[in-house]
C-alpha cells in the first residue's frame, strides 16, 4: 500500500521559535496533501489542504500566517509553525491523496509537537 | 456541513466478546467511509474502507457495514482480544462541495484479559 512518512516524529521547541514538519509520499506522487491537528482525547481536525504548486486552502479558524504550508513538489509538503506557543502543542498528522485512488487518503505516523 | 458521530465514546469488554461500534453521519452524499485504529500517541491505521456503492467490507475478525441512506455504519469486532484495545475512528469522505474527510470523535475500546 501507499506509504506516507513524517519527520520529525516528535519535537520540543521553545516558545517563540518556529518548527518545520515534513510530510512525504514515498511511493506515489501526491498532488494533494492534508494537514490535521489532534488535541489529546479529541479527534482529527482538518487544518488545511495543500495543493502542489499552488497556495494551501485553510479551514476556518486556522491562521495561515502562523501555520505556513508549502507543497513545492509532488512528494513533499511542509508545515511550519511560526512563533510557536504552548497552546500549539498538539499531534500533527498529514495525509496524501494518491491520484490513482483519489477518494482514498494515506496517513503519516504523526508528529508530536511540544512547545515549552 | 458533514458531521460524524460515534457512539459509545468508550467501551470496556472482557476478552472474547463480540462487539459493535457505531458511526453516524448527517450528509449521505459520500464517496466512501473508512474505519481507522489509533493507538495512544500513534498515527492512524486504516482498517476498512467501504465505497458508497458497497454494503460491507470484511477483514479477518472485522466487519464494517454501511447504510448510506440512513447515514449509519457499524464496525463489528469478533472474538475481541486485549490487543484490540485502541481508539477506533470513523471517517467519511463527502462528495459535496467540501470533498474532504470528516472524522468522528472516536470510540476508546478496552478489552480486558
Amino acid at each position: 500500500g501507499a506509504v506516507v512518512s513524517q519527520h520529525p516524529s516528535w519535537v520540543i521547541c521553545k516558545s517563540g521559535t518556529s518548527v518545520k514538519i515534513e510530510c512525504r509520499s514515498l511511493d506515489f506522487q501526491a498532488t494533494t496533501m492534508f494537514w490535521y491537528r489532534q488535541f489529546p482525547k479529541q479527534s482529527l481536525m482538518l487544518m488545511a489542504t495543500s495543493n502542489e504548486g499552488s497556495k494551501a486552502t485553510y479551514e476556518q479558524g486556522v491562521e495561515k500566517d502562523k501555520f505556513l504550508i508549502n507543497h513545492a513538489s509532488l512528494t513533499l509538503s511542509t508545515l511550519t509553525v511560526t512563533s510557536a506557543h504552548p497552546e500549539d502543542s498538539s499531534f500533527y498528522i498529514c495525509s496524501a491523496r494518491d491520484p490513482d485512488t483519489w477518494a482514498e487518503q494515506y496517513f503519516g505516523p504523526g508528529t508530536r509537537l511540544t512547545v515549552t | 456541513k458533514q458531521e460524524v458521530t460515534q457512539i459509545p465514546a468508550a467501551l470496556s469488554v472482557p476478552e472474547g466478546e463480540n462487539l459493535v461500534l457505531n458511526c453516524s453521519f448527517t450528509d449521505s452524499a459520500i464517496y466512501n467511509l473508512q474505519w481507522f485504529r489509533q493507538d495512544p500517541g500513534k498515527g492512524l491505521t486504516s482498517l476498512l474502507l467501504i465505497q458508497s456503492s458497497q454494503r460491507e467490507q470484511t477483514s479477518g475478525r472485522l466487519n464494517a457495514s454501511l447504510d448510506k441512506s440512513s447515514g449509519r455504519s457499524t464496525l463489528y469486532i469478533a472474538a475481541s482480544q486485549p490487543g484490540d484495545s485502541a481508539t477506533y475512528l470513523c471517517a467519511v469522505f463527502s462528495s459535496g462541495s467540501a470533498r474532504q474527510l470528516t472524522f468522528g470523535s472516536g470510540t476508546q475500546l478496552t478489552v480486558l484479559p
